[in-house]
């Protein structure tokens, strides 16, 4: 959706579909790029990770892209499952950086519907 | 093992007072970040220590706001004479290396300014 003031994308999905959650990044030097999921009332909690050499990274239920070109990171969920409402950010980490700074994007709240 | 532990998780204070905001990594962990998370919003980088040195304070405020991991004990987050701009969520992650993708977050402490 698109981001209209304070208000953070929202995506709503019943219960078995497939979810996206796209997130556009700025830096093009970085080194990693993760995606977190946050609960309410509750710290983030890291997904996946895939560094920038790569286009593609599986977890289980779980595909991260990242389309360099055009500075595009895209989380795909596979049978979504009401578990999975939460807040998702992308986050990335700058190159030349011997530690794990993280720049997060906005966020994207995920409703999954039974 | 414990994961990342904060407390208070939720404090209250009055303009003009302090407040001390602390973490306990997890064992075994060396390096701790602090970041702060206003509503609707993502996690802004406060600042990233290691045992008894501050690395990286760049997005800490130039005034009022300090941080410390000492040899023993856990990192500390101090905010002097705080105002209600400062009223967010503070959470902790913490890491065993430099630069790793895999943090692990505390739970936060949400402030609150009255």
């Amino acid at each position: 959706g698109e981001n209209v003031g304070l208000h953070l994308p929202t995506l709503s999905v019943q219960e078995g579909d497939n979810s996206i959650i796209n997130c556009a990044y700025s830096n093009s030097a970085s080194d990693y790029f993760i995606w977190y999921k946050q609960e309410s009332g509750k710290g983030p909690q890291f997904i996946i990770d895939i560094r920038s050499n790569m286009d593609k990274r599986q977890g289980q239920r779980v595909t991260v892209l990242l389309n360099k070109t055009v500075k595009h990171l895209s989380l795909q969920i596979a049978a979504t499952q009401p578990g999975d409402s939460a807040v998702y950010f992308c986050a990335e980490i700058p190159g030349g950086t011997s530690y794990g700074k993280l720049t997060f994007g906005q966020g994207t709240i995920l409703t999954v519907h039974p | 093992n414990a994961g990342v532990m904060q407390n208070p998780r939720h404090l209250v204070r009055r303009r003009g007072q302090e407040a001390r905001l602390r973490c306990s990594p997890m064992k075994g962990h060396s390096h701790v970040y602090w970041y702060r998370q206003l509503p609707e919003e993502g996690l802004k980088f406060m600042v990233y220590l290691q045992k008894e040195n501050i690395i990286d304070e760049s997005g800490m405020p130039k005034e009022r706001f300090s941080a410390e991991f000492p040899k023993e004990g856990p990192s500390i987050l101090r905010i002097q004479q705080v105002v209600r701009g400062d009223s967010a969520a503070y959470f902790c992650a913490s890491s065993p290396r430099g630069k790793d993708t895999e943090a692990f977050f505390g739970q936060g402490t949400r402030l609150t300014v009255v």
